[in-house]
């Protein structure tokens, strides 16, 4: 599959700021996803974006589809100790049907 | 009640045991995959079905054995496997599994060690 590269790898922050993470490919994708994935659990949906540009909220949590369909980014708005898990990126390519591909994941902690 | 339900949740065996994993989707999707969730390696996807059809197998071992009795159920059996096997393997269902725009709901996973 399209190698996703997802940023940053890692981060650690204080409750109420806000985060920033991105991911990017050499190709063009139709579809980016967001997933955050619990400890001992499976990833869930965040966000769903579907056309370039695209800027959509769930929340505290805001998700673009780039312009160029080969990067999306996902914020979260004054973050709280729950936020804490691993967000995945997903994307479909534009060059096969169905299979999503996903980042490695951005650790996120939050200290109280 | 979460919409893809998997059990067992964690599964130790021998690597000379037979077992199954299963999955269940409530969410009246026609499409089921499963995919392996090793630490710190993106998410591998192994098959795919599509109305019950097996529409992609990606290089999988044949020690994993995916069956699809219906477009609600999902299983994979696991014989002679070996302890790098050990990972998070999740099951997922969407719409539609030939078609733009899918966005995959996942099950909580089982956590298999091969011992």
């Amino acid at each position: 599959g399209q190698q996703l590269n997802q940023s940053p790898q890692s981060m650690f922050i204080q409750e109420g700021e806000d985060v920033s993470m991105n991911c990017t490919s050499s190709s063009i994708f139709n579809t980016w996803l967001w997933y955050k994935q619990d400890p001992g659990e499976g990833p869930v949906l965040l966000i769903a974006l579907y056309k370039a540009g695209e800027l959509t909220s769930n929340g505290r949590l805001t998700a673009q589809f780039g312009i160029t369909r080969k990067d999306s980014f996902l914020n979260i708005s004054a973050s709280i100790p729950s936020d804490v898990g691993i967000y995945f990126c997903a994307g479909q390519p534009s060059i096969s049907g169905y299979a999503l591909n996903f980042g490695k994941g951005t650790s996120l902690l939050v200290t109280p | 009640e979460t919409g893809v339900t998997q059990t067992p949740r964690h599964l130790v065996m021998g690597m000379t045991n037979k077992k199954s994993l299963k999955c269940e989707q409530h969410l009246g999707h026609n499409a089921m995959y499963w995919y392996k969730q090793s630490a710190k390696k993106p998410l591998e996807l192994m098959f795919v079905y599509s109305l019950e059809e097996r529409v992609e197998n990606n290089s999988v071992p044949s020690r994993f054995s995916p069956e699809c009795p219906n477009s609600s159920h999902l299983f994979l059996h696991l014989h002679t496997l070996q302890p790098e096997d050990s990972a998070l393997y999740l099951c997922a269902s969407s719409q539609g599994a030939l078609v733009r725009n899918t966005e995959a709901f996942f099950g909580q996973g089982t956590r298999l060690t091969v011992v």
